[in-house]
C-alpha cells in the first residue's frame, strides 16, 4: 500500500514570498489532515478536510496560510506571505473516518523562511 | 499549562536497560491516548494505544491513570534501534482531533 505523498520535501524562500505545498492521501482515506512542526515541537493541527469539506481550521492563520481539497483527494496548502516564523515542517496526515487516533503521516515538506 | 507535559529528554541509556517515560495531561474530558514515535527526521507514527487497564506489546508498555492524569510508557531490554523521540498522544475535546506533546528524546548506546 503507498503511503502519503507529499511535495517537495524541502523549501527555501524568503520571507514575504508564497509557497505552497502539495499532499497525496493514501488511497480510500477520507480524513486529510495538515499539520506544522516546529523544531523541537510535536505536531500542531492546522487543518482537517473529511473528504473535500473543512472540519477544523480553527489553529489556521488565516491571513496568510490557506489549503484545498477540491476533489475530496489531494490536498495544497499555501503561504502567503511567508514569515521567519514559519520555519517548519509541514506535514500532511489522511485516516480513515472513525479511526482519527491513527493517523499516516507522509514525509513532510521542511520549510525555511529566510 | 500546556495540553500534554513531556521531559524533553534526552534519556541517554545502555542497551539492554529499562527506561520509562511520563506524559501529563491538562484535559480531564481528554478520552484516548496514545504514544506515536517519530525517528530523527522522520514522520511520526503510532506505536501504540494506551488503555485504563495498561497494555503490552513486546517489549513496551503504556498505562494510564486518570486520576493523577499522566500516562507512561515502559521500554524494557533497550535495543539501538528504539532510538528516537517518543511522542505523547491525547485526543481534544472533539474525538477525532489529536493533541501531541513535544516529545521525549531516547538515545540508546551500544
Amino acid at each position: 500500500e503507498a503511503g502519503v505523498a507529499q511535495s517537495p520535501r524541502y523549501k527555501i524562500i524568503e520571507k514575504r514570498q508564497s509557497v505552497a505545498f502539495w499532499c497525496n492521501p493514501i488511497s480510500g482515506h477520507a480524513t486529510l489532515y495538515w499539520y506544522q512542526q516546529i523544531l523541537g515541537q510535536g505536531p500542531k493541527l492546522l487543518i482537517q478536510f473529511q473528504n473535500n469539506g473543512v472540519v477544523d481550521d480553527s489553529q489556521l492563520p488565516k491571513d496568510r496560510f490557506s489549503a484545498e481539497r477540491l476533489k475530496g483527494v489531494d490536498s495544497t496548502l499555501k503561504i502567503q506571505p511567508a514569515k521567519l516564523e514559519d520555519s517548519a515542517v509541514y506535514l500532511c496526515a489522511s485516516s480513515h473516518p472513525g479511526q482519527s487516533y491513527e493517523q499516516y503521516f507522509g514525509p513532510g515538506t521542511r520549510l525555511t523562511v529566510t | 499549562r500546556k495540553e500534554v507535559e513531556q521531559d524533553p529528554g534526552p534519556f541517554n541509556v545502555p542497551e539492554g536497560a529499562t527506561v520509562a517515560f511520563n506524559c501529563t495531561y491538562s484535559n480531564s474530558a481528554s478520552q484516548s491516548f496514545f504514544w506515536y514515535r517519530q525517528d530523527c527526521r522522520k514522520e511520526p507514527k503510532l506505536l501504540m494505544s494506551v488503555y485504563s487497564s495498561g497494555n503490552e506489546d513486546g517489549r513496551f508498555t503504556a498505562q494510564l491513570n486518570r486520576a493523577s492524569q499522566y500516562i507512561s510508557l515502559l521500554i524494557r531490554d533497550s535495543k539501538l534501534s528504539d532510538s528516537a523521540t517518543y511522542l505523547c498522544v491525547l485526543s481534544g475535546d472533539s474525538s477525532y482531533k489529536l493533541i501531541f506533546g513535544s516529545g521525549t528524546r531516547l538515545l540508546v548506546r551500544p
